[in-house]
Formats: structure tokens, sequence, C-alpha cells
């Protein structure tokens, strides 16, 4: 099962929106509707921020937003923030009944 | 609260086994998965499996035959077991926690760092 392909590096300036991609394939990301997003900041561990394509767990912020298309999921940060400056990885559930993660994307604030 | 707390920092050489423990507290322990995964330095995350509280398991196929998953609900605590370690299994090892067919891992314990150097 290969890793899911995420961009390397995507920026953007305080108060702007960014979107990112997690492309996969018919045996996983355009097989289910369990794709799932998380954040890790350096040293810490990963942080649940969506779920099931486009839900959010109580307490992340809505300015965090996700959907699919296909074997594609996306991310949106609106309002960009300083804080939101780290790794985001997807996972999706796989018809294996296996599970794989995104080759992780960086987020730099400028 | 949802607590998954993991055993401390580990040293092996290359073919010895490494045994990490996740023990969990704050909710029902019965009710949900228990998943590894881990990241090796600089690295992405990398799902290596899963167990449930009855010790059914479901492993990564990178990592059938090399890993072991095992429960003990009597202290809340899961333990994972990897073989015949290499230099490239150094990674943190992240036990994370999946509410049945919920496909995402909603609380995460702090990481274990297991460095494999002869």
């Amino acid at each position: 099962q290969s890793a899911l392909t995420q961009p390397a590096s995507v920026s953007g300036s305080p108060g702007q929106s960014i979107t990112f991609s997690c492309t996969g394939t018919s045996s996983d990301v355009g097989a289910v509707n369990h794709v799932s997003w998380y954040q890790q900041h350096p040293g810490k561990a990963p942080k649940l921020m969506i779920y099931d394509v486009s839900n959010r767990p109580s307490g992340v912020s809505d300015r965090f937003s996700a959907s699919k298309s296909g074997n594609t999921a996306s991310l949106t940060i609106s309002g960009l923030q300083a804080e939101d400056e780290a790794d985001y990885y997807c996972n999706s559930f796989t018809s294996s009944s296996t599970y794989v993660f995104g080759t992780g994307t960086k987020v730099t604030v400028l | 609260q949802v607590q998954l707390v993991q055993s401390g920092a580990e040293v092996k050489k290359p073919g010895a086994s490494v045994k990490v423990s996740c023990k969990a507290s704050g909710y029902i322990f019965t009710k949900y998965y228990i998943h590894w995964v881990r990241q090796a330095p600089g690295q992405g995350l990398e799902w290596m499996g899963m167990i449930n509280a009855g010790g059914g398991t479901n492993y990564a196929p990178k990592f059938r035959g090399r890993v072991t998953m095992t429960v003990d609900t009597s202290t809340s605590t899961v333990y994972m077991d990897l073989s015949s370690l290499r230099s490239d299994d150094t990674a943190i090892y992240y036990c994370a926690r999946e509410l049945p067919s919920g496909c995402y891992f909603d609380y995460w314990g702090q990481g274990t760092l297991a460095t494999v150097s002869s």
C-alpha cells in the first residue's frame, strides 16, 4: 500500500486561505468516506482535525474545512494564523481494511 | 480526561525486539480500538496495525510476521512488540484510539522513541 500523495509544502500569509490535496486511488480515498486529517507541531503527537472527509471534532476551529472528489481529498485553512504552521497528514481507510497516511504537507505562515 | 500514556524511550541492538506499552485511562477501555503508528526521524506517519479489547488484531502487510500487539484489559494496557529490529526501525511509536468503525484516531499517546543502533 503506497502512501497517499500530498504536496511537500504550502505557504501563505496571515489571513489568507490555503488549500492542499491528498491523492490516493480507487482502493482508498476513492473507495470510502473515511478520510481524516491530522495536524502535527514539531515534537508533538498528531491531532485530529477532520474526520469522515469533512467533519470537525469538537474544539477544532471552523477555519479548517475539507472535501473530497474522486480519488483526491483536500484540506482548506481559512484566515491563516501563525499557530497553523505545522505538518498536516491525511489518512484513509482502504478496501483491504487497513489504513494509509499521506506523505505530509508542511504549512508555512509567511 | 482521556489519556494514553506510553512507556519510555528504548535503545536496542539490530536483531533484538522492542516492546512498547500504552496505558489508557479516562474512558471505557473495552469500547475502543488501539492503533499503532510510527514516525521515523524527519519522516511521515506510518500505520502499523490495531488491536481490539478482545485481542483481535489487524496488521499492516509490511509488518506482518514481525509485529505482535497484545492487550491486558485488567490494566487497560496495550502492548506493541516489534522483532528483528533494523536501523530503519528507529522511530517514534505512537498509540492512538479509534471508536469502532469510526476510522479515525481521536486521541494519541505522547510517543515512544525507539532507537536501533549497534
